[in-house]
């Protein structure tokens, strides 16, 4: 069973359109993640949620928006797409212990979206 | 298949020769580090994590040094095999209020020639 699951793995679409990614996690984890990766290979996160909550918000267009149904899922949509959204996302999870984030995060495989 | 433009700092080694990934992370309040490893078309996987209490860690085939007065991790791998072969990254904790996370390095990749 894959831990962290992202769909889809590849996306081709063009300038203006939505396109959303989903992300299910089956650790048992707390904490989610999306994390975006650019041609030069440099991971910068820009979401993180705790048990629904939005924990960490950063630098990103309004156009990315995070949605947690439930603490297994943490799905990224994004409005209106451009061609410097193209990008590896990757969906991550990590665990709590003690009340607090330890630890490695579990990385999924990555989504491959290519803006045209 | 990789992108065009890379410019990776790429370190090419042997079969059989240790190597020795270094990378330097920017936050002095750091207390946790780890060094993952991403093949082509794959998601990091972890490799092997320190916490700022220790000097260096051990694993299979692998070590991990930690010298906080420089702010300078390094990972080694002996006997590197053909399977190393993979971009990898060093990464710390995030410390502050917002939350836990782990800030990414660059990434080296590692090239293992027979």
């Amino acid at each position: 069973d894959t831990a962290v699951s992202q769909t889809p793995k590849y996306l081709v679409t063009q300038m203006g359109n939505d396109k959303s990614i989903k992300c299910e996690q089956n650790l048992g984890h707390d904490t989610m993640y999306w994390y975006k990766q650019d041609s030069k290979k440099f991971l910068k996160i820009m979401f993180s949620y705790n048990n629904k909550e939005l924990i960490i918000n950063e630098t990103v267009p309004n156009r990315f928006s995070p949605k947690s149904p439930d603490k297994a899922h943490l799905n990224l949509h994004i409005n209106s797409l451009e061609l410097g959204d193209s990008a590896v996302y990757f969906c991550a999870s990590s665990r709590i212990a003690g009340g607090f984030n330890t630890g490695e995060l579990f990385f999924g495989e990555g989504s491959r979206l290519t803006v045209l | 298949g990789e992108s065009v433009g890379l410019h990776l700092p790429t370190l090419s080694v042997q079969e059989g020769d240790n190597s020795i990934i270094n990378c330097a992370y920017s936050n002095s309040a750091s207390d946790y580090f780890i060094w993952y490893k991403q093949e082509s078309g794959k998601g990091p996987q972890f490799i092997i994590d320190i916490r700022s209490n220790m000097d260096k860690r051990q694993g299979q085939r692998v070590t991990v040094l930690l010298n906080k007065t420089v702010k300078h991790l390094s990972l080694q791998i002996a006997a590197t095999q053909p399977g190393d072969s993979a971009v990898y990254f060093c990464a710390e904790n995030i410390v502050g209020n917002s939350g836990y996370a782990l800030n990414f390095g660059k990434g080296t990749s590692l090239l293992v020639t027979p």
